[in-house]
């Protein structure tokens, strides 16, 4: 299966503070990463979706000024969470699309997930 | 458009007892469907998955799943539960496009003594 790194796993931050989570693609290029959010006791909600070499795109009521994504690299993108609030307070999970990019496998038939991050902003 | 239902947010059994966690979808074309499994600050483990291919699917750590069509439901089984299950599972739906995954709401399961 394709192997995710997602970093830091976990990150205390103050409020008003900016937080940089990476997820890696260590063995296959993903031209598209899929961006969850997870609050405690729910569900994840796909947040957006980063595609490399072009803007991502944000789920409704997801605030792209404040959740800035880059995806530079076909192996790396990047969820910046800008001036950290305490109901910003979460896990976040990274997968790749795996249907673009060399190396990719079929479309649907599987989903990879990065290790996720616990934000906790105080 | 796809959805996902899970039955039931918490589930408890005794050891050595059935397990079963309920899946229903929704979804205008042939969908794929996913069981995964997130212990406590953990990310996601993908138990096992249907591709159109056979509708009996088996995962791992003994969990088995089957897809019916007539009935839009893809429960999640197991024969005889064993304490290191007890976890959150998540059931989800993908269309096809890349990968991207709707999710239900979560099914947390206790195992007792």
């Amino acid at each position: 299966g394709a192997v995710v790194s997602q970093h830091p796993s976990w990150v205390i931050c103050k409020s008003g503070t900016s937080v940089k989570i990476e997820c890696r693609s260590l063995d296959f290029q993903a031209t598209t990463m899929f961006w969850y959010r997870q609050f405690p006791k729910q569900s994840l909600m796909l947040m957006a979706t980063s595609n490399e070499g072009s803007k991502a795109t944000y789920e409704q009521g997801v605030e792209k000024d404040k959740f800035l994504i880059n995806h530079a690299s076909l192996t790396l993108s990047t969820l910046t969470v800008t001036s950290a609030h305490p109901e910003d307070s979460s896990f976040y999970i990274c997968s790749p699309g795996l249907g673009g990019g060399t190396g990719g496998k079929m479309r649907g038939t599987e989903a990879f997930f990065g290790q996720g991050t616990r934000l906790t902003v105080v | 458009a796809q959805s996902v239902t899970q039955l039931g947010s918490h589930v408890s059994v005794s050891e050595g007892a059935l397990v079963l966690l309920r899946c229903n979808y929704s979804s205008s074309v042939p969908p794929y469907l996913f069981w995964y499994v997130q212990y406590p600050n953990q990310g996601l483990q993908l138990l096992l998955k249907y591709t159109s291919a056979a509708t009996l699917v088996k995962g791992i750590n003994g969990f088995e799943a089957e897809f019916k069509k007539s009935e839009t439901s893809f429960h999640l089984t197991k024969p005889s539960a064993h304490m290191s299950d007890a976890a959150e599972y998540f059931c989800a739906v993908s269309s096809g496009t890349a990968s991207k995954l709707t999710f239900g709401t979560g099914t947390r399961l206790q195992v007792t003594l």
